[in-house]
Parts: C-alpha cells; structure tokens; sequence
C-alpha cells in the first residue's frame, strides 16, 4: 500500500512569504502521477497540480510542483491572502488506486 | 460550465442503506471517469470508488468493497452510489469527482453528508 506522508502538518507563514509543502510516498508514484489540492473551510477540494508539475486550468503561477519518485513539493512562490487553507497530495496508479495524504495546513501568521 | 450535483445523504441507521446520485452537466459525460471521495468530519479525503465512462471498469476502496456498488447512467448524465450495511465509519461528506489526466480529478461537487447513527 502507497501511504503518501505530508510535512509540516501546519505551516505558520505571513503574507508574501514563500511557502514549501512536501509530499512523500512510501513507494514510488507510478509515472508521477501526482496531483494537489487545496481546500477551504466548508468547500470541497480545488484541483492545482496534476502529473507532478502541471498547474490546473485558472491556477495562478505562483503555484508550481516538483518532484518525483517518491518525493514531491508544492511551492507557493508569494503567499496571497487567500492561499491560506488546507492542501492535500495524492496519488494514483498504486494500491489502493487512489490515496490522499493527511494534508497541511496552512495558517497565517 | 461543468456541474455536479449530489443528492441522496441524509441520516440512516447502522446496517440501513442509502443511494446517493450526482447529477452532472456542462461536459460530455459518457467520456470520463467518475470517481466519489468522501471526507469524516474534521478528517482528510479518502477515495471511495471510480468507474470508468462506459461503465466497463469499476474500482473499489477496500473498506467498502462488498458494500458499495457503483454504477452509471449515461442517457441521465448521472453517476450513483449504492451503499448497503452503512457503519458508523461511514459518515462523512461524500463528494462526487470527475476524472482528469493523469490520475487527478479536477471538477468535485459541492458535497451531500450521509451520517450513520442510531
């Protein structure tokens, strides 16, 4: 079973900080088949990065995701107000065929 | 635009049975995979179930493999969710997913509770 691990659990950052979010997997991802997504309270999840590095349709630039393997980190290059929420990887292709990571908050400071 | 719509939650009872639905538009349905994801409250997301857009592949989580059936309707543009001998473990928000590259989902519902209490 893939179980994808996510660090920090909370992350305390103020606006225009850069913030670095990792995702790693206990074995590797197949074909980086890696997505991320962010959720705010009360809504569901907002798809930002597939495939390891590919941004989704709308997302801003200041969103980018690297990685492969089995190690994998979104970048949010200049904190807006608004990215502050919760973000979740996930992976595909493993067993079980789709697993999320616990998720890290992101917290202004 | 792309829309999906669930229905179907509500409270049931251990053991009892609910069958949720997701109504989409916007998009040629028939062409894409469905997935649902759920969400207990307070907790992370935990994929449940996915099913392929001629319906001739079906995957399941093994918590609920047995218990869940999923299924569609392309003349409807609806997908469903059959769960049978709910447990408390069960409640959560369950969203309803459509497939996108690579493994990922990119359009979820707004989300229906189903919630298994006595």
């Amino acid at each position: 079973e893939i179980v994808l691990t996510q660090s920090p659990g909370t992350l305390s950052l103020s606006p225009g900080e850069r913030a670095t979010l990792s995702c790693r997997a206990s074995q590797s991802v197949t074909s980086n088949y890696l997505a991320w997504y962010q959720q705010k309270p009360g809504q569901a999840p907002r798809l930002l990065i597939y495939g390891a590095s590919n941004r989704a349709t709308g997302i801003p630039d200041r969103f980018s995701g690297s990685g492969s393997g089995t190690d994998f980190t979104l970048t949010i290059s200049r904190l807006e107000p608004e990215d502050f929420a919760v973000y979740y990887c996930q992976q595909y292709g493993g067993s079980p065929e789709v697993t999320f990571g616990q998720g890290t908050r992101l917290d202004i400071k | 635009e792309v829309q999906l719509v669930e229905s179907g939650g509500g409270l049931v009872q251990p053991g009892g049975s609910l069958r949720l639905s997701c109504a989409a538009s916007g998009f040629t349905f028939s062409t894409y995979w469905m997935y649902w994801v759920r969400q207990a409250p307070g907790k992370g997301l935990v994929w449940v179930s996915r099913i392929k857009g001629d319906g001739s592949e079906i995957r399941y989580a093994d918590s609920v493999k047995g218990r869940f059936t999923i299924s569609r309707d392309n003349a409807k543009n609806t997908v469903y969710l059959q769960m049978n001998s709910l447990r408390g473990e069960d409640t959560a928000v369950y969203y309803c997913v459509r497939g996108y590259s690579l493994g990922s989902m990119d359009y979820w519902g707004q989300g229906i509770l189903v919630t298994v209490s006595s």
